[in-house]
């Protein structure tokens, strides 16, 4: 029974590129957060999704980031013409539920900006 | 912002319990208290949860205040492999969404 699984495990890429970030949550689970962590920082919500619906997107900044949950493959976490500012630790939880369900994380996509 | 408040570090002696408190003095009547964990650069781990009534599972134990106000959670024998950033979070039950907010939480330091 696979967990979480995110990838890449690593990505690195330079100003202004584009960074997708996958997110596969374990079997049976239809609902999705994702989570930004700075260094030295907590986790910092930024959006949840049921699939092909955007519940709550208010963590996430208002340009250049974007989300979706497809019917069909994994939550992709797309960030557009990155920043330096963006390098950070990106993990995806998935949950069987709404609430009072726990979260099961992924091991994160570990982004850096050149 | 979190509904709860915890020490922001804590040392335990190795094989010794490890207590660490949270504060949640705001919860209302239909939130849980769940309690995870973040060893160094991995995801968040869940451990634990209760509504009112302690907890045991393999893992720690859960002690809910009467007023349900505090908790603590208990690691019983700490490990150097217990020392991580432990997160206690309240959040409501039902089928109505509620965001997962994570604290600073507390840094526990397992010391041998």
């Amino acid at each position: 029974n696979a967990g979480v699984m995110q990838n890449p495990r690593h990505l690195v890429r330079r100003r202004g590129q584009e960074a997708r970030l996958r997110c596969s949550p374990m079997k049976g689970h239809s609902h999705v957060y994702w989570y930004r962590q700075l260094p030295e920082e907590g986790l910092k919500f930024m959006v949840y999704l049921q699939k092909e619906n955007i519940i709550d997107e208010s963590g996430m900044p208002k340009e250049r980031f974007s989300a979706e949950f497809p019917k069909e493959g994994p939550s992709i976490l797309r960030i557009q013409q990155v920043v330096r500012g963006d390098s950070a630790a990106y993990f995806c939880a998935s949950a069987q539920g709404a609430s009072n369900e726990k979260l099961f994380f992924g091991s994160g996509t570990q982004l850096s900006v050149l | 912002d979190a509904k709860t408040t915890q020490p922001t570090s804590m040392d335990c002696a190795e094989g010794r319990a490890a207590n660490l408190p949270c504060n949640h003095s705001t919860i209302s009547g239909n939130e849980y208290v769940y309690w995870y964990r973040q060893i160094h650069s991995q995801g968040p781990q869940y451990i634990i949860h209760g509504l009112k009534n302690n907890e045991t599972n393999e893992m720690a134990s859960l002690i809910i205040t009467e007023d349900r106000k505090s908790s603590t959670l208990i690691l019983p024998h700490a490990t150097l492999r217990d020392t991580a950033v432990y997160y206690c979070i309240v959040r409501g039950r039902g089928t109505s969404y509620d965001k997962v907010i994570f604290g600073p939480g507390t840094s526990l330091s397992v010391i041998p």
